[in-house]
């Protein structure tokens, strides 16, 4: 069954603005990652974050994880067009290597 | 980085017959495959994982029978859907971790759609 939720479902920005997606999740995790999907299309990995950080940058993403919390974000900074897409986050769980994905995010960056 | 590959990227057939899709990594030996299931609008479900030489391990309300999954080498993994009803059709997607169980590599998916 889907752990993850995400919100918004789906978030529509200006070119240049900032885009934040946030994931919640239930149980105990090794890792959550952040995966990218175009429309009728593969994953995308984007960026993995272990349970014992709470911040990693890459390029212009930045993802946050509270594990007391049970949450993460990703920020999207000076979005461009070409960043429209689904966002899914998906836990690994302690319990094995398999992946949970979240509901997901349907980002639409408007030129 | 690490490559997987699906085959076909689309197909179509009758209701009643049997489809197969490959998944390959190209560039690394996959111990474990995984096979999602995504509908339209909707996120990735897990349908089963496979590690080579196993039997496939199906998540909860998969049928094993009527999705057979084979992982005979390192490199591949086979999804058949037997007997495809309309309510088969889907986009299904393949993934391949090797050593580094952290990662997994996806296929581009494969949209089959029963008429």
């Amino acid at each position: 069954s889907q752990q993850g939720e995400e919100d918004p479902q789906a978030l529509s920005i200006q070119e240049g603005e900032n885009a934040t997606m946030n994931c919640s999740y239930k149980t105990s995790i090794n890792n959550l990652q952040w995966y990218r999907q175009n429309s009728g299309r593969g994953l995308v990995h984007l960026i993995l974050i272990r349970s014992n950080e709470r911040e990693k940058h890459s390029g212009r993403l930045r993802v946050t994880l509270d594990t007391s919390k049970k949450s993460s974000s990703l920020l999207i900074t000076a979005s461009r067009a070409a960043d429209t897409a689904s966002y899914f986050c998906a836990t690994e769980e302690t319990s094995g290597s398999r992946l949970t994905f979240g509901e997901g995010t349907q980002l639409t960056v408007n030129p | 980085g690490a490559v997987v590959s699906q085959h076909p990227s689309w197909v179509i057939c009758k209701s009643g017959t049997s489809v197969k899709i490959e998944c390959r990594s190209l560039d690394f030996q996959a111990t474990t495959m995984f096979w999602y299931r995504q509908f339209p609008k909707q996120s990735l479900m897990l349908m089963a994982t496979s590690n080579e030489g196993s039997k496939a391990t199906y998540e909860q309300g998969v049928e094993k029978d009527k999705f057979l999954i084979n992982h005979a080498s390192l490199t591949l993994s086979t999804l058949t859907v037997t007997s495809a009803h309309p309510e088969d059709s889907s986009f299904y997607i393949c993934s391949a971790s090797g050593s580094s169980r952290h990662e997994q590599y996806f296929g581009p998916g494969t949209r089959l759609t029963v008429t």
